[in-house]
């Protein structure tokens, strides 16, 4: 019930395109929901978050869609770039506690 | 406004060994969280300090074990190192009121 099931594992997408990932969670005590991207050797940065009471989060280029009654969240990257090319991780967390993190989803846009 | 430091950046350790990484949190942030990462793998809680106490506790066995200093920096001490502890080890630092987590680079450690 703690898990956060993260899929793909791996996207290829053109320039330009919109990469989409999944993220699927059982715990409904969660109440926050947040998007890091990792480049290799580097640690996680903090992309954008949301919280159940919102369906829907833009910050940029990056949107999260949430859907409370499937227990699902999805990132869209709009315009994908080259330099978008990384590791996203999403995540889950209750209160101000430990996150805990899907698989990791590594994305290659082509330019 | 500095985030978050981690040293050493690699460490190469032997099997059963001791070996202790360092945290500086982000200006300002006053709890530390600490991640195991191994290769290809999504992060893993290992604990968390607020105001020099653990204040929550993933599944790692208790030779894992931290330190939270008045200036609210930390230190993770791993003792009897084993193959599996080979892995990048991430320290986040937030505010105890705070959801959102910042992550410092990472200590490479490499058990032989």
């Amino acid at each position: 019930q703690q898990q956060v099931k993260q899929s793909p594992q791996s996207l290829i997408v053109q320039k330009g395109g919109i990469p989409i990932i999944n993220c699927a969670y059982e715990n409904t005590a969660f109440d926050y929901f947040p998007w890091y991207q990792q480049f290799p050797g580097k640690g996680p940065a903090l992309l954008i978050a949301i919280r159940p009471d919102v369906s829907e989060k833009k910050e940029g280029r990056f949107t999260i869609s949430f859907n409370k009654s499937a227990k699902q969240f999805s990132l869209h990257i709009m315009d994908s770039q080259p330099g978008d090319s990384a590791t996203y991780f999403c995540a889950a967390s209750r209160g101000t506690g430990k996150l805990i993190f899907g698989q990791g989803t590594e994305l290659s846009v082509k330019p | 406004e500095t985030g978050v430091t981690q040293s050493p950046t690699h460490l190469i350790k032997t099997r059963g060994q001791q070996v202790t990484l360092r945290c500086s949190s982000q200006s300002g942030h006053n709890t530390v969280s600490w991640y195991q990462q191994a290769l290809g793998q999504g992060p893993q809680f290992i604990f968390q300090y607020y105001r020099e106490e653990e204040n929550g506790r993933g599944n790692f066995p208790p030779r894992f074990s931290g330190l939270q200093f008045p200036n609210y920096s930390s230190e993770l001490n791993v003792n009897a190192l084993e193959l599996d502890d080979s892995a990048l080890y991430l320290c986040a630092s937030s505010l105890a009121s705070g959801r959102e987590q910042f992550f410092g680079p990472g200590t490479r450690l490499t058990v032989l």
